[in-house]
């Protein structure tokens, strides 16, 4: 399975900034994943991005708020933009498995605190 | 809209006991996935299932797949603290089969 980094692993910031979160995998991928959880909370899909188009996004996520960029089959980023306290949480990017199935790999994922 | 729900939300076992977490889909699902994710960690994926009825084992870890694929469980037997963590479930949207819905998952706690 893939070797997924992510950078920073924390930060606290203040409200109205943004941070731009990185996603490194050790080999090429198709497909790489954004998601948010919550402490406590379950898994919830903001976006995919494919090397080459346009990142999709899942209802409640806009790109003006989360831009991602996927600039290559190992890279990826996404930007918190115009942070309030309600976007303190888990950030995690993934990316699916060898092909053969559709499970996903995770990154340890960015702990974002908004004061 | 889609949904996939899962209970419990807790589970308390003492060691050596059993555990069971149940999730229930509102569409059919052409697979479901489970993932296991311990405190201050990241979820890791356990299985994938895909088929009507199937049931697979993972030492002391079954996992089953309803006939319908809308179901799915996943039961421990004899459980050690190196089982402790939330399990979910995950199924693909509705047309997709990458993206992903969550289950709120069961986190397996061993009383003291």
């Amino acid at each position: 399975s893939a070797v997924i980094s992510q950078k920073p692993s924390r930060d606290i910031c203040q409200r109205g900034t943004s941070l731009t979160i990185q996603c490194q995998v050790d080999s090429q991928v198709t497909m790489m994943f954004w998601y948010r959880q919550q402490p406590g909370q379950s898994l919830t899909l903001i976006a995919t991005a494919n090397q080459g188009s346009e990142a999709t996004y899942e209802s409640g996520f806009v790109i003006d708020k989360f831009p991602i960029s996927r600039p290559n089959l190992t890279f990826s980023t996404l930007t918190v933009s115009n942070m309030s306290p309600e976007d303190s949480s888990i950030y995690l990017c993934s990316v699916d498995g060898d092909g053969t199935s559709y499970e996903q790999y995770f990154g340890p994922g960015t702990r974002l605190t908004v004061t | 809209g889609q949904q996939v729900m899962q209970i419990p939300q807790y589970q308390h076992v003492q060691e050596g006991e059993d555990f069971t977490t149940y999730c229930n889909s509102s569409t059919t699902l052409s697979n479901i996935q489970w993932y296991k994710q311990r405190p201050g960690g990241h979820p890791v994926f356990l299985i994938q299932l895909v088929k009507s009825g199937e049931v697979k084992k993972q030492k002391r870890l079954t996992f089953q797949f309803g006939e319908a694929k809308k179901n799915s469980s996943l039961h421990i037997t004899a459980t050690q603290t190196t089982d402790v963590g939330t399990y979910f479930c995950a199924g693909p949207f509705m047309g997709s089969n990458y993206q992903l819905i969550w289950g709120a998952g069961t986190k397996l706690i061993i009383k003291p």
